[in-house]
Parts: C-alpha cells; structure tokens; sequence
C-alpha cells in the first residue's frame, strides 16, 4: 500500500497553461506539506495544512495554490506556468505536524515547463 | 533564519569504505535534525533523527550521526558501506520558531563502486 502517493508523476506542459498535481496520504496524519526541488536538488517547502488548515506559507507566488478538501488531501495548483517553475514537487505528511515528526514523502512529480 | 549546509554534495566510495558525511545548522536555540535517504527511484525515507538525549544516534541500515551542539553539526557515518547505499542523502533541522519550518539542506550525492 502507497502511504504518500501523488499524480502525475511526470507533467510536460507549455508556458501559460495552469496545471494541477494531486497528492493522498492514507497514514491517517493531520499535516501535509509541499515542497519544490530546484535543479540543484534544494527541497525547500512551499505550504503546509494541518487539519485542512493552512499553517506555513513561504515566500511562494500567488499562482501556486493549494487546496485541502480534507486531511488526507493536498493538491496544488498552478496557473500561468513559467519557466522556472520546472522542478520536482514532492508532497509529504506528518502525524501532528510537531517539530519532532517524521516527514513521509510521495514519489514526486517532475514538472517540466516549455 | 535558519540554515543546513551540506558541504559534500558528490561523494564517491568503494565498498567497505568508511562514510562521513557533514551537516551543519545555524540556529541558536533548540533544534530537531534528520537525516532523509533517497534511494534511486524510491521516496525520501527517514534514516534517522536527533530531538533529545544522547547525542550519538542510531538508524537504520547502520547509520549514525552525532549531534555536536558547540559545532552546530549532525554528521552522518557509517563505518563500511556497500553499493546499497547508493542514493541522495539529505540532513534537516526543524527549529521551533513558531509554526516550525522544515529546512532541508541541498544533499549529498553517494555512489558507491562495488
């Protein structure tokens, strides 16, 4: 069984379109994150929802956003795509969102803009 | 803000060598650090984590790291790899600032030859 599972997992697409990714854990957690690995491999976090609600939102242009429709959902969507938006988006989970938690990550999903 | 630092990003190994990989935070307070393995084609997994007591922690596979709070490092060993081991390492802190954020750093690339 998948715990952290997300779709698509390659996503080729043009400049301007607006794109979605779906992510589900089965884990039964309360928190889930997303994050963006550059080229360089940095994993930097984008958002984070406890309980549907969101609790860390970086530095991230409006353009991305994120949608829980319950806890064990996280979807991100992404209008007007650019560029340098290609990268891999990795959706993850933790039981409490505490900071001793262990972070479950999905498989990815390399997103490339032309 | 706080901040890892991976120095070694590429790091190559023959089987039975011994493995030290750095990790170094700034944070001055508290901090919660992992280390994350990315196999080839698998999800990041937790190797292993320090929040509390001794400061020599063990994982899985025959990892450890030792916390060293003075050097502000988490340093990953393992005595004698194997070809296994080759995959992405990737050391993180969660320091309680509020709504805690998880700061990766860039990781560490391991081959290891048989």
């Amino acid at each position: 069984d998948t715990a952290v599972s997300q779709t698509p997992k390659y996503l080729v697409t043009q400049m301007g379109n607006d794109k979605s990714i779906k992510c589900e854990q089965n884990l039964g957690h309360d928190t889930m994150y997303w994050y963006k690995q550059d080229s360089k491999k940095f994993l930097k976090i984008m958002f984070s929802y406890n309980n549907k609600e969101l609790i860390i939102n970086e530095t991230v242009p409006n353009r991305f956003s994120p949608k829980s429709p319950d806890k064990a959902h996280l979807n991100l969507h992404i209008n007007s795509l650019e560029l340098g938006d290609s990268a891999v988006y990795f959706c993850a989970s933790s039981p409490q969102g505490l900071n001793t938690d262990t972070q479950y990550f999905g498989p990815g999903t390399r997103l490339t803009v032309l | 803000a706080q901040s890892v630092s991976q120095h070694n990003h590429h790091v190559i190994l023959s089987e039975a060598a011994s493995l030290e990989l750095g990790c170094n935070y700034s944070y001055g307070g508290t901090v919660n650090l992992f280390w994350y393995v990315q196999y080839p084609g698998q999800h990041l997994q937790l190797l292993l984590k320090y929040f509390s007591g001794d400061p020599l922690v063990k994982g899985i596979k025959g990892f450890e790291a030792e916390f060293i709070k003075s050097k502000f490092s988490f340093n990953l060993r393992k005595p004698s790899v194997q070809w296994s081991d080759t995959a992405e390492y990737f050391c993180a802190v969660n320091a309680p600032l509020g709504s805690y954020i998880p700061t990766f750093g860039r990781g560490t690339s391991l081959i290891v030859h048989p």
